[in-house]
């Protein structure tokens, strides 16, 4: 597609659910991340792929995140027995390759109540 | 631990007067810094960078200036307009070692017709 496209776009869930984000990258663009943006603060590096590379997940707040990406396509971001802190606008983004410029989506906003 | 800090987080502006956003980072080994645009609801949006093998970078009403020693990068808006009103990012990154970009907390501008 001509952007990064994120889905669902707004998800409500009840504490204790777990969640999946979506992620759909520029075609051909080899490097996925996945930031976050809480209430009043900066956007928070979660993990990043590259090709085939083992991926960064130094970001990652706990255990209850994970994401895989297949290949160079779709990315999915789980958060398993949400919590309220996790409430926040989660944001994908890519690049043509590792350093180069970041285009974000539109982000997934997760509310848990 | 901020590597990139954006002490301002707001600012407003007449229409026409010129807007400077300032941005300060910690780590030497950044080379490569970006400005990001981000209207509510939105995904951020690339709007400029700059490589720290340049002092200054200028597109259209908007210029990236780069002081190395001091670690310090500002955006210059001239003249500002009331769509340039919008959450600022400023983004940093090591081409040559980290694997992702470094963002500060973003400013808010309100141009004020």
């Amino acid at each position: 597609g001509a952007g990064v496209s994120q889905s669902p776009s707004n998800k409500v869930t009840e504490k204790g659910k777990d969640v999946e984000l979506r992620c759909d990258p520029i075609s051909g663009h080899t490097a996925l991340y996945w930031y976050r943006q809480r209430l009043g603060q900066g956007l928070e590096f979660l993990i990043y792929f590259q090709g085939n590379s083992a991926p960064d997940k130094s970001g990652l707040p706990s255990d209850r995140f994970s994401a895989e990406r297949t290949g160079e396509s779709v990315s999915t971001l789980t958060i398993q027995r949400t919590q309220q802190e996790d409430s926040a606008v989660y944001l994908c983004a890519s690049s043509l390759f590792l350093g180069n410029t970041i285009y974000f989506g539109e982000g997934s906003w997760l509310t848990v109540v | 631990d901020q590597q990139v800090k954006q002490n301002s987080p707001s600012l407003s502006v007449q229409e026409g007067r010129i807007s400077i956003l300032n941005c300060d980072y910690t780590n030497s080994m950044f080379d490569y810094f970006l400005w990001y645009k981000k209207y509510p609801a939105e995904g951020p949006t690339f709007l400029i960078s700059i490589s720290s093998i340049k002092d200054k970078n200028e597109d259209g009403r908007f210029t990236v200036f780069l002081n190395k020693s001091a670690k310090h990068l500002s955006l210059h808006i001239v003249p500002s307009q009331p769509g340039d009103s919008a959450v600022y990012f400023c983004a940093a990154s090591s081409q040559t070692g980290a694997n992702n970009l470094f963002f500060g907390t973003g400013t808010r501008l309100t141009v004020i017709p």
